[in-house]
């Protein structure tokens, strides 16, 4: 079965760029979209944008444009960069398949602080 | 956007009790809606998608219906380890939107 596995840094310093990667293993990147979601006390489930594998994105116009998704497939990973972090990008980010989120990674918590 | 609010955002209910928690878009999603299940500490697992149709292997105690703007999750007969919360969200816009939550409590 498929499963997918974030990675990346705990702790972004403001104003600089937040950096995961997701990890997909038991099946092909090659097919379906591959979706970034996060999660924090104050605002709930967001999702911030997907990728399919053929590398067509669209993102949560929320962002305003800071949120940068890629594709690796022949390391079957994606990767977010969001850029210019503040306090309140500070979440539980989440890699997931599909447009109805399924499955999902066990998530990272990502901390913004100086 | 597409708003999808809840209802209610908790609720209190006993084991074997039978459960329905109500999900509204703001517009028309046909039958775009997931619905997923959260426990504390973990990522949220996906228990239905477009609108009725379960996940393998999620128990048929769970089940969904809807279309257009309202949409329900049922839960037949309450067990201990459907205490989570739960929440919905659509697919048929950008950007792809959530519900609030809906937290199930032991009464």
């Amino acid at each position: 079965q498929v499963q997918l596995q974030e990675s990346g840094p705990g702790l972004v310093k403001p104003s600089e760029t937040l950096s995961l990667t997701c990890t997909v293993s038991g099946g092909s990147i090659r097919s379906y979209f591959w979706s970034w979601i996060r999660q924090s006390p104050g605002k709930g489930l967001e999702w911030i944008g997907h990728i399919y594998y053929s590398g067509s994105t669209n993102y949560n116009p929320s962002l305003k444009s800071r949120a940068t998704i890629s594709v690796d497939t022949s390391k079957n990973q994606f990767s977010l960069n969001l850029s210019s972090v503040t306090a309140a990008d500070t979440a539980v980010y989440y890699c997931a398949r599909g447009t109805s989120f399924d499955p999902w990674g066990q998530g990272t918590l990502v901390t913004v602080s100086s | 956007d597409i708003q999808m609010t809840q209802s209610p955002s908790s609720l209190s209910a006993s084991v074997g009790d039978r459960v329905t928690i109500t999900c509204r878009a703001s517009q028309g999603i046909s039958n775009y809606l997931a619905w997923f299940q959260q426990k504390p500490g973990k990522a949220p697992r996906s228990l239905i998608y477009a609108a009725s149709t379960l996940q393998s292997g999620v128990p048929s105690k769970f089940s969904g219906s809807g279309s257009g703007t309202d949409f329900t999750l049922t839960i037949s007969s309450l067990q201990p380890e459907d205490f989570a919360t739960y929440f919905c969200q659509q697919s048929y816009s950008y950007p792809l939107t959530f519900g609030g939550g809906t937290k199930v409590e032991i009464k």
